[in-house]
């Protein structure tokens, strides 16, 4: 069984700082799929980013950017320069890739506040 | 192209009383399934499925039915609605199998109150 751990209920950070949001997984899968998702409070489930296990590099998409680090089964989302329109819910989540890679295991979600 | 949609929006139902929601893609996508989302527990999934005329059950599947006699739709039926099902659905899809990566699309959920 796969398992994400997001430690953060709650994160404040000032407009135009970095702030990083942590996930934890636990899997004895070997090929395996790590997402981020936004969730404002208008409800949609937004894709932010994607990492796969056996990718070599870590994942970036403009102002996210994942750090993977494979051997402490972490997979932080770090948003750069926040903007107040960051401010939302956010998901970390898996899916393994034998055959259930679209089965995805969400975390609790951490609420981030972007202050100006 | 609508993506994946979900009806209805809203929904207060009482105890006991049955519903179907209903999800669609237009996407072709062979892959689709149903969370649910209750505070402070993220998404769980319901049931899913990879093909039209194929279910499985996810995670939290006691208290839904599914079926799939077309790729495009997915409806999750409450055969006897309880307070526990008080919940955010959200119905999602995916073009893969699951062996790789695949994004997935996820509807705009419907927000569902048993009285």
């Amino acid at each position: 069984a796969q398992k994400i751990t997001q430690t953060q209920p709650g994160m404040f950070v000032q407009e135009k700082e970095a702030v990083t949001l942590d996930c934890t997984y636990d899997t004895s899968d070997p090929s395996y799929g790590l997402f981020w998702y936004k969730q404002p409070s208008s409800g949609e489930m937004i894709f932010l980013i994607y990492q796969g296990s056996y990718d070599q590099q870590n994942a970036t998409e403009g102002r996210y950017s994942l750090n993977f680090q494979k051997a402490r089964k972490s997979a932080n989302l770090v948003i750069s320069a926040s903007q107040l329109g960051d401010s939302a819910m956010y998901f970390c989540a898996m899916g393994v890739f034998t055959g259930g890679g679209n089965k995805l295991t969400f975390g609790t979600g951490t609420q981030l506040k972007v202050e100006l | 192209n609508a993506g994946v949609t979900q009806t209805p929006k809203f929904q207060v139902l009482k105890t006991g009383q049955s519903m179907t929601l209903q999800c669609a893609q237009d996407m072709n996508h062979e892959y689709m399934s149903w969370y649910r989302q209750d505070p402070g527990m993220g998404l769980r999934l319901i049931h899913y499925s990879v093909g039209a005329g194929i279910t499985d059950q996810g995670e939290v599947p006691n208290g839904y039915n599914v079926s799939r006699s077309t790729t495009e739709d997915f409806p999750l039926r409450l055969l006897s609605a309880a307070p526990s099902q008080t919940s955010v659905y959200f119905c999602a899809s995916s073009p893969g199998t699951g062996y790789t990566y695949n994004e997935q699309f996820f509807g705009p959920g419907t927000r569902l109150t048993v009285l």
